[in-house]
């Protein structure tokens, strides 16, 4: 079935270190949306990418579309215990009017 | 204020049973969504409605009923025939139901089997 891979799953990191995780579609994507969902809460739509290469930013958040549109990335600079959560991504694979989300990378930040 | 409200918050299932997760939303959107989470996995898509008396089944459906008789609410039941239905039940709204919009949840309900 169509699918959309997330990695990684867990990631722990020390306050002020960078994160990034990862969604890969073997299709191509029409487009592709980010959410993140703190613990216990219920997922918040961050961004939609749409172009090719797009990259697009938000304070310490920086979101990429790649240029075959068929991964993407989420980057956050100099992590803060506000950024715990899990992020998920959500493609729509070409030909399809499908949104489908991907598993999800579980950030814990260490203060 | 507008948003998604879901009841209950934590729901107990017995043997059997049938229950219902209600969603009711005030963002006057036309499309809604009920989402199956379970621990360490994505959303997965339960049914869908783009207008009133219509939905369609999403990639679960099975055990699960809905119906949409109002804009505004959309429940979910969750039959005797769903034997796994332990999960976080989200329910979600967009303005047309188009997949290139972004998707408003509900704080969700987390539904256990006694």
């Amino acid at each position: 079935g169509q699918q959309v891979m997330q990695i990684p799953q867990y990631q722990h990191v020390q306050e002020g270190e960078d994160f990034t995780t990862y969604c890969n579609s073997s299709t191509t994507l029409s487009n592709i949306q980010w959410y993140k969902q703190r613990p216990g809460g219920h997922p918040v739509f961050l961004i939609q990418l749409v172009k090719s290469g797009e990259v697009k930013k938000q304070k310490r958040l920086t979101f990429q579309f790649g240029e075959a549109k068929k991964n993407s990335s989420l980057h956050i600079t100099a992590t803060q215990t506000t950024d715990v959560g899990t992020y998920f991504c959500a493609g729509v694979q070409g030909g399809s009017e499908k949104l489908v989300f991907g598993k999800g990378t579980k950030l814990t930040v260490n203060p | 204020d507008g948003g998604i409200t879901q009841s209950p918050k934590y729901l107990f299932r017995k043997e059997g049973q049938n229950v219902t997760l209600s969603c009711e939303q005030n963002l006057n959107h036309d499309a809604m969504y009920w989402y199956r989470q379970d621990p360490g996995q994505g959303l997965r898509l339960i049914y869908y409605s783009q207008i009133v008396n219509d939905f369609q089944k999403g990639d679960i459906a099975e055990g699960y009923s809905v119906s949409r008789e109002k804009k505004e609410s959309f429940p979910l039941t969750v039959t005797s025939a769903q034997k796994n239905p332990t999960a976080f039940y989200l329910c979600a709204s967009s303005i047309a139901g188009t997949v290139h919009e972004k998707l408003f949840f509900g704080s969700g309900t987390q539904l256990s089997v006694l």
